[in-house]
């Protein structure tokens, strides 16, 4: 069974502070896939990260995929509560009965004013 | 662009009673896969349905199961409900296997 390990599970934050959410596995994925939730709502795919090492920036948040493509890390500068969410990696890989896209239970972050 | 559309997004059954789930996904969109969303387990994958084709298949009993029409919309229906599957099923579209999914809002299934 291929797992992705997201920590923390739960973050409380005051508005402005920094903070970092990860995504571990011991499995190499081909890409992996940041997404946002909100309640009552679906995930909303926030990046695509491909290739080991790479690092893309969306605003305040940066994503960093890391160099053996087996772990991915978020880093978000100057958190706003409209961050509030629920954060999920999603690892690549060839399929089977987790299907092509594995899921991460996810970190839940709140961002207080 | 309209996105992904699952109906209805709440329902309420029974013990023993079946669900029919419904997803209309992104125009141009051929794979849609379903996954279940709970507190405790996260996102765990049903199935993927490309082209009317069933590609994979998650840890599910065989009371879930799904089809794809030719149009691309996806039907996912649970048998003999049992108390366990209350949760938030998820339908997602993408251009294909592994690719960004596009999820819809889900619809809320809550068993009593």
């Amino acid at each position: 069974t291929q797992l992705l390990e997201q920590s923390p599970q739960f973050l409380s934050i005051q508005e402005g502070e920094n903070l970092t959410v990860y995504c571990n596995s011991s499995s190499v994925f081909s890409s992996l896939q940041w997404y946002r939730q909100e309640p009552g709502e679906g995930p909303v795919l926030l990046v695509t990260v491909v290739t080991g090492g790479e690092v893309k920036k969306l605003k305040r948040l940066t994503f960093q995929f890391g160099d053996a493509r087996k772990d991915s890390s978020l880093h978000i500068t100057a958190a706003q509560t409209g961050d509030t969410g629920l954060y999920l990696c999603a690892g690549a890989w060839r399929g089977g009965s987790q299907g092509n896209l594995i899921f991460g239970k996810g970190t839940k972050l709140s961002v207080k004013p | 662009k309209a996105g992904v559309t699952q109906t209805p997004r709440y329902l309420i059954k029974t013990r023993g009673q079946q669900v029919t789930l419904s997803c209309s996904p992104i125009s141009g969109h051929r794979s849609v896969s379903w996954y279940q969303q709970t507190p405790g387990q996260g996102l765990q994958f049903l199935f993927e349905y490309f082209s009317e084709t069933q590609r994979n298949k998650g840890n599910f009993p065989g009371r879930f199961s799904g089809r794809q029409f030719s149009n691309s919309r996806s039907e996912m229906n649970v048998s003999t409900l049992e108390l366990g599957d209350s949760a938030l099923y998820l339908c997602a579209s993408s251009l294909g296997t592994a690719q960004p999914q596009h999820f819809g809002d889900g619809t809320r299934l809550s068993i009593l």
